[in-house]
């Protein structure tokens, strides 16, 4: 039973650039999430996908968008890259409602 | 302002000794959960508590929610190496929102 995967496992990019990141939820699952964790610090809640739309969203800005594709499988696009977008970027899925979520081993970005 | 504080932030013990790590907030949570975070991966989910005042154990490990539902603690007996890593709480608040929020963190390391 495949777990979450994410991809690419680290990338660089320079200032001004854009990224997407990508993530496949574990088997069975329908509802991604995606969180950015800073150096030293807890994930913060970026936003989720449920049935292709955005269902909820945290405190970052619109440079962040994402998508849900009808596998279920999500990307997590950041526009006009800065300094402080370095990160390790998580995904977690689950079931509907259901309280467990189960992370991905994260992207980590860091940009020049 | 974060919104699950947790303490101590850093912590470092001989193998053999407990430990208590502390998570609290002024909001009210339908649910907490605690992770374990290995450098370079995502957090792995330890456990989740759903009523106030239960208590869960696992081996070594003792999670408590506190009655009100806006705390919770995870103690440890007997540390050993294995436990080194980074602490994790997270919540859901009572409001319905399906994110998660996470605590600030506490990052263990048991000495052999």
């Amino acid at each position: 039973d495949a777990g979450v995967t994410q991809s690419p496992t680290h990338l660089i990019k320079t200032r001004g650039q854009q990224v997407t990141l990508r993530c496949s939820p574990k088997s069975g699952h329908d509802t991604v999430s995606w969180y950015q964790q800073a150096l030293g610090q807890g994930p913060q809640f970026i936003f989720q996908y449920y049935e292709e739309e955005e269902r909820q969203r945290g405190n970052f800005p619109d440079r962040f968008s994402g998508h849900q594709f009808p596998n279920y499988s999500s990307e997590l696009n950041v526009n006009a890259l800065l300094l402080g977008d370095s990160a390790l970027y998580l995904c977690a899925s689950n079931l509907g409602s259901t309280d467990t979520q189960y992370f991905g081993p994260g992207t980590r970005l860091t940009v020049l | 302002t974060q919104l699950l504080e947790q303490s101590p932030q850093f912590l470092s013990i001989q193998e053999g000794e407990n430990l208590t790590v502390y998570c609290n907030s002024s909001s009210v949570f339908s649910s907490l959960q605690w992770y374990r975070q290995e450098p370079g991966e995502g957090p792995v989910l330890l456990v989740t508590v759903v009523t106030g005042g239960e208590v869960k154990k696992l081996k070594r490990l003792t999670f408590q929610f506190g009655d009100a539902r806006k705390d919770s603690s995870l103690h440890i007996t007997a540390a050993q190496p294995g436990d080194t890593g980074l602490y994790l709480c997270a919540g859901r608040l009572l409001t319905g929102a399906n994110n998660l929020f996470f605590g600030t963190g506490t990052r263990l390391t048991v000495i052999p």
